[in-house]
């Protein structure tokens, strides 16, 4: 399994768009790129998933560039709720029993 | 929307005792996952569950260490005989296709 590089924590302010990156230079070829959400005392909650290029859902976009070898996670307008440790994983989400590693994740803090 | 649920929701027992972990996944999930969160620690993967069988374990999941699906809808966690050091979060996640949904957590204290 490919293994993550991302920053311990983030701060940023109501309102502004946040942009998390994450490094993953060893990533395969069938790998795909898997961001999670944790509250505390809450189990992880999938934000969103993709391959190559762009991804958006409801709630974020995932910027992939051509060598796969890192992404950003972008969540527009954050608010105070969105203050949660944030994953980046790497593995093979499309198939099989896959676990998922988790990494430390990214301690993002929204502040009024 | 579905989820996955959990009991208890909190769970303290003397070392040395067996306790049980219950989750109730999603109902037409296929797969289904045990991990395990120390405090301030990583997420960590405990089994995965596929077909009424495991298809993968960690090193963490010994002998002491066992799952059940008993009648289609819940999937147990078992600890024989607990130790300091299985105190954690423990959460069940079950999917269907490549999304993991997890439940909120059992927080197991063991004294």
């Amino acid at each position: 399994l490919a293994k993550t590089t991302q920053p311990i924590s983030m701060d940023s302010y109501e309102g502004q768009e946040v942009n998390i990156t994450c490094s993953h230079n060893n990533i395969a070829t069938n790998d795909y790129i898997t961001w999670y959400q944790q509250f505390p005392s809450q189990g992880p909650r999938f934000i969103i998933q993709g391959y190559k290029t762009k991804v958006t859902n409801e709630v974020a976009s995932l910027f992939i560039p051509a060598d796969r070898k890192s992404s950003t996670l972008s969540l527009p307008r954050v608010s105070l709720s969105d203050t949660a440790v944030y994953y980046c994983l790497v593995g093979d989400g499309q198939g099989g029993s896959e676990k998922l590693v988790f990494g430390k994740g990214m301690k993002l803090t929204v502040n009024p | 929307e579905p989820e996955v649920t959990q009991t208890p929701s909190h769970q303290v027992t003397q070392m040395g005792q067996e306790v049980i972990l219950r989750c109730v996944p999603i109902s037409n999930h296929l797969y289904f996952y045990w991990y395990r969160q120390i405090l301030g620690q990583k997420v960590e993967f405990l089994v995965s569950f596929y077909n009424n069988e495991i298809s993968e374990k960690s090193e963490i999941f010994d002998d002491q260490f066992s799952v059940e699906r008993p009648d289609g809808s819940n999937f147990t966690l078992k600890i024989r005989s607990t130790k300091l050091e299985d105190s954690a979060m423990y959460f069940c996640a079950s999917r269907r296709s490549y999304e993991q949904y997890f439940g909120p957590g059992t927080r197991l204290t063991v004294t």
